[in-house]
């Protein structure tokens, strides 16, 4: 298993430009999360989905929109980047309904953005 | 909405010694509590987690503590190696999705 596996490990912008994040998991996760890490703090929670379909905010979803089309992949959609934006991008996955840990989060190795 | 303190922010110990890192959460619904190692540019990897009816977890050299009615855990690691160096991250977990509150962090140095 690959478990989880985060597109593209790096990536520059201009203010402005557009991308997409993807986040892939081949556990059979229900749960999936986005998170931000700047230098100093803690994980912040971008957006989050309970399944297939759903998504929801957290405590920073400013600038961000995420879908989920399929169980197995969650995409992290910036549409007009901004220097702010600029930091290491975590995507984890949890809880299957087939057993194991209910609550553990499994993190994918981190997208590196700058925003120029 | 949640809020984790974490201290200290940074925390140097020679080999051998033990090093303990304190969290408090704010709400008081939080069931869930897990402890992260992060090394630098690497992802955070989960090194234990207790659950709110549980008062207290050992795995080998690390242990976690819970005081819900204060609202504090705490992370003990006994008999400190230079590989025990990394950042480590406390959260609190609530809501039906087990969304994560982190702390900010701990810079943890080993000394040889």
């Amino acid at each position: 298993n690959a478990g989880v596996t985060q597109t593209p490990k790096f990536r520059v912008l201009k203010t402005g430009q557009s991308m997409t994040l993807l986040c892939a998991q081949d556990m059979n996760h229900e749960y999936m999360y986005w998170y931000r890490q700047d230098p100093g703090m803690g994980l912040r929670l971008i957006h989050y989905s309970v399944g297939e379909g759903t998504t929801a905010k957290g405590e920073v979803p400013d600038g961000y929109n995420v879908s989920r089309l399929k169980k197995q992949n969650f995409l992290l959609g910036l549409e007009s980047a901004a220097p702010s934006q600029t930091s290491v991008y975590f995507c984890a996955s949890s809880y299957s309904t087939s057993g194991g840990s209910n609550h553990e989060q499994y993190f994918g190795p981190g997208t590196r953005l700058t925003v120029t | 909405g949640e809020n984790v303190e974490q201290h200290p922010s940074t925390l140097s110990v020679q080999e051998g010694d033990s090093a303990v890192i304190k969290c408090t959460y704010s709400d008081s619904a939080s069931n869930y509590f897990p402890w992260y190692k992060q090394e630098l540019g690497k992802r955070p990897q989960l090194i234990i987690d207790i659950r709110s009816n549980v008062g207290e977890k050992k795995d080998q050299r690390i242990a976690v503590t819970l005081n819900k009615t204060a609202k504090h855990f705490s992370l003990h690691i006994t008999e400190t190696q230079p590989e025990d160096s990394a950042v480590y991250f406390c959260a609190a977990s609530m809501g039906s999705a087990r969304q994560l509150t982190f702390g900010s962090g701990t810079q943890l140095t080993v000394l040889p």
